[in-house]
């Protein structure tokens, strides 16, 4: 089946620690990004990738790193410098181009112990 | 600014009590507007893409509207399984997706 697919669906970090969301598309889409959601608050754009080793800041990148070595994988690591990382996190990608459709993954749960 | 903002934030309806959701916008150049349903705990679902004014879609019990300012979403008949979490987002001249926060439907059997 085609789709994102995002893992681990649950992930607990311990303060000062760096941890890794993957995001792996077989959708063909040059596009990815990454969105955080907060309860309350729509989505946000952490970071996107219009194509393979290339990226741009989204509007909450501080604290984010990404790299986009491969098309099908595009993943995010949450960095000790980030304050606040307990968030929802998810993955889409589309088809490049202003006005496409894009499609999400099932999102990973990340929180702070 | 570039802004999207849906109504009402959360609506509660007994099956088979149709009604419609909200999202205003004010956007420099409309590319497209989409909307997404999404369950607690998981992504969203792509439901629709409009990308001019009049234009509409249907899909099952929902159908989407767009004029120059907004877009409705009609929920004709609902079920207990039509309750989710229903985003909207805009497109723009810039290239930004900007999503509003939501309307969350609870449907009653």
């Amino acid at each position: 089946d085609g789709g994102i697919t995002q893992s681990p669906k649950y992930l607990f970090r311990k303060e000062g620690q760096n941890v890794t969301l993957s995001c792996e598309q077989n959708l063909n889409h040059d596009a990815m990004y990454w969105y955080r959601q907060d309860p309350g608050q729509g989505l946000r754009l952490i970071y996107y990738s219009q194509i393979v080793n290339d990226f741009q800041k989204g509007d909450i990148a501080e604290g984010y790193s990404v790299s986009r070595e491969k098309k099908e994988s595009f993943p995010l690591t949450v960095t000790s410098a980030q304050k606040n990382p307990t968030a929802f996190y998810l993955c889409a990608s589309s088809i490049t181009g202003t006005g496409n459709t894009i499609y999400f993954g099932e999102g990973s749960w990340l929180t702070v112990v | 600014e570039d802004q999207v903002t849906q109504s009402p934030e959360a609506l509660r309806l007994q099956e088979g009590e149709s009604s419609s959701l909200n999202c205003s916008y004010t956007v420099s150049g409309l590319r497209g507007l989409f909307w997404y349903r999404q369950d607690p705990g998981k992504g969203p679902e792509f439901l629709f893409t409009l990308y001019s004014a009049g234009e509409e879609k249907e899909k099952e019990r929902l159908k989407a509207t767009l004029t120059k300012k907004e877009s409705f979403l009609h929920i004709t008949a609902p079920k207990p399984e039509d309750s989710a979490t229903y985003l909207c987002a805009v497109s723009s001249n810039t290239g930004k997706l900007i999503f509003g926060q939501g309307t969350t439907l609870q449907v009653k059997p």
